[in-house]
């Protein structure tokens, strides 16, 4: 079973639309990490949050702690958003204190 | 700006080798981390470190081992290749500022591809 659980696997959107990817987790959590990783490999930090939304020009990013629930959320989409998202939590328990877990991805494709 | 640099973006090598993959960080930070990602499976965490000499397993530690003389490099060592060891491997570093488990952003390298043939 994995800990962290996004939705879609895979996401096709028409340049303009507005786009959101789902992360929910099972575990107790310090931080919630959104990632974006472009074909080649580099992975850059999107987001680091542990409660409320933040926004980083197009990008907006939500947290729901009670309900262990994430949402990344990009407006007027480009073509060069096209990427895999990855969202990743901070353990705050016990054993795994400071453990990250990984989502398996999302890949976006925009379309001009 | 952080910079995690990876020594390689690809690298191709044969069953048996002893590989090195190394990694340097240029932000004085404590915490580094090797991660394998294969399709459908996502980020695993190899091993970790949080000092210098410091080394910790992570979820898939078999088959690797990992040097840490100097607080900029972490290096991950694959003793003898083998074709399952195809992955692409991530290393990644944060700072340790206020505290073991402060939450600090993530900088990764470029990521190397590597292929055990």
């Amino acid at each position: 079973k994995n800990e962290v659980e996004q939705s879609p696997q895979n996401l096709t959107a028409q340049e303009g639309e507005f786009i959101t990817i789902n992360c929910s987790y099972s575990v107790g959590i310090s931080a919630l990490h959104w990632l974006q990783q472009h074909p080649g490999g580099g992975i850059v930090s999107l987001f680091m949050l542990s409660s409320g939304k933040k926004k980083h020009g197009r990008l907006i990013a939500t947290i729901n702690i009670q309900e262990k629930h994430s949402s990344l959320h990009i407006t007027a989409s480009h073509p060069r958003d096209s990427a895999v998202y990855i969202c990743a939590v901070k353990s705050d328990r016990g054993s795994t204190l400071g453990r990250l877990y990984f989502g398996r991805g999302t890949q976006l494709t925009v379309w001009p | 700006d952080v910079k995690v640099t990876q020594s390689s973006r690809y690298l191709v090598k044969r069953t048996g080798e002893k590989v090195f993959l190394e990694c340097v960080q240029d932000m004085d930070h404590e915490n580094m981390f090797w991660y394998r990602q294969d399709p459908g499976l996502g980020l695993r965490l190899i091993y970790f470190s949080y000092d210098v000499k410091m080394k910790e397993k992570g979820d898939i530690p078999e088959g690797y081992s990992v040097s840490r003389e100097k607080k900029e490099r972490f290096s991950l060592i694959l003793e003898s290749a083998s074709t399952n060891q195809t992955s692409m491997y991530l290393c990644a570093s944060s700072s340790l500022t206020g505290g073991p488990f402060y939450n600090s952003p993530l900088h990764f390298g470029n990521g190397t591809r590597l292929t055990v043939t």
